[in-house]
This record gives structure tokens, C-alpha cells and sequence, in this order.
């Protein structure tokens, strides 16, 4: 099975702060990487897949970079409605799998 | 508007069952691959199960293999999984979810499932 690792687990950051989230893969997943939103309570919501194509709707300020095992994903300029927790999964193939999560959280 | 609906979710003892529903509608269903997806509660996504289109490919996460079973009723648009032997550790809110490309560009709210004497 493919882990994903993801770094940091927590971060607090500020509105207007640049945040950045890594993804890792124990073996290579080319480009078939997604991202996840999910609020307290809430469904998660796919906002990132392949790497980098984000979903409809999606806010521009969200970005997503890299291939093979090493994956970025990154929120420009955070606003009140982004503090939420972020995972990655791989794409690739089966067992589908998931990071442990990224709790983005006021400062 | 395309919905996804679980039900069947409650109190279970160890070692009993348990069968959960996801009612689809909004797409055609018959056309894409299927998902269960658990998440613990405070804690993260665990991908279960998943079954193809036809419903002639299944496969399983090691963590319920041989304890679950994933189908589904294209003509009745509904996603199943059969849960036997049931463990504390299967306590989660179950989601079932459309496959899209390897991603899951659609979740239902969730089904809370609670494995306790």
C-alpha cells in the first residue's frame, strides 16, 4: 500500500498568511494526487485533483504543485473561510489512501 | 442536483452486523465506481471498500477484508456494505462516495456506526 505522509499536522496562521502543506508518498503516484477541505461537521470537499487542476468553483488562492512523491499545496492569502483541515490522497491506484490531515487553525 | 444519501448506521455490539444503504441521484449512477469511506471520529479518512460500475469488481481495504462486503443495485440506484463481525475499532462515521478519476468528486453526510457492549 502507498502512505501518505503529510506535514505539519497543525499549522496557525493569520488571514492574509501564505500557508503551505506537503504531501509525501511512500512510492511514486506521477501526478494523481488529490486535496481536501472539510469543516467541522462538515463532508469533505475535493478541491484540488491531479496535482494541480482545480475543481470548479474553487478560489484561485489555492494552488497545488509537484509529482511522483513529493506534493505541495498551498493557500495564497488564507481567509476567515479556509480554516478547515486539509488532506491529501493518492490517486493512483488501489488501496485508495489518505494523509493524516492538516488542521489549518486561527492564530 | 446531484446527492448521495447513507443510512442504516447505529449501536452495535462486537461481533454483530450491521448493513449500510447510499441512495444516489442527480447522475447515472450505472456509470461510475463506487466508494465507502470511513473517518473516525476527531480523526482522519480511511478508504474501505470500492466496486466498478458493473459491480463485477470489488476490492477491500486489509482492515475489513473478509468482514465486509460492498455491492450495489444498479436499477435501484443504491451503493450497499454488508458489515459481519463488527470491532470497536470499526466505530466511524461511514461515507459513501463517487469515484471520479481515482478522486471522490462527491460525499454523502455520513452514517455514524458505533461498535459498543
Amino acid at each position: 500500500d502507498i502512505q501518505m505522509t503529510q506535514s505539519p499536522s497543525s499549522v496557525s496562521a493569520s488571514v492574509g498568511d501564505r500557508v503551505t502543506i506537503t504531501c509525501r508518498a511512500s512510492q511514486g503516484v506521477s501526478s494523481w494526487l488529490a486535496w481536501y477541505q472539510q469543516k467541522p461537521g462538515k463532508t469533505p470537499k475535493v478541491l484540488i485533483y491531479a496535482t494541480s487542476n482545480l475543481r470548479g468553483g474553487v478560489p484561485s488562492r489555492f494552488s497545488g504543485s509537484g509529482s511522483g512523491t513529493d506534493f505541495t499545496f498551498t493557500i495564497s492569502s488564507l481567509q476567515p473561510e479556509d480554516f478547515a483541515t486539509y488532506y491529501c490522497q493518492q490517486t493512483d491506484r488501489l488501496p485508495r489512501t489518505f494523509g493524516q490531515g492538516t488542521k489549518v487553525e486561527i492564530k | 442536483e446531484m446527492q448521495l444519501l447513507e443510512s442504516g448506521g447505529g449501536l452495535v455490539q462486537p461481533g454483530g452486523s450491521l448493513r449500510l444503504s447510499c441512495a444516489a441521484s442527480g447522475f447515472t449512477f450505472s456509470s461510475f465506481s463506487m466508494s465507502w469511506v470511513r473517518q473516525t471520529p476527531g480523526k482522519g479518512l480511511e478508504w474501505v471498500s470500492e466496486i466498478n460500475d458493473s459491480g463485477d469488481s470489488t476490492d477491500y481495504a486489509d482492515s475489513v477484508k473478509g468482514r465486509f462486503t460492498i455491492s450495489r443495485d444498479n436499477s435501484k440506484n443504491t451503493l450497499y456494505v454488508q458489515m459481519n463481525s463488527l470491532r470497536a475499532d470499526d466505530t466511524a462515521v461511514y461515507y459513501c462516495a463517487k469515484v471520479f478519476g481515482g478522486y471522490f468528486d462527491l460525499w454523502g453526510r455520513g452514517t455514524l456506526v458505533t461498535v459498543s457492549s
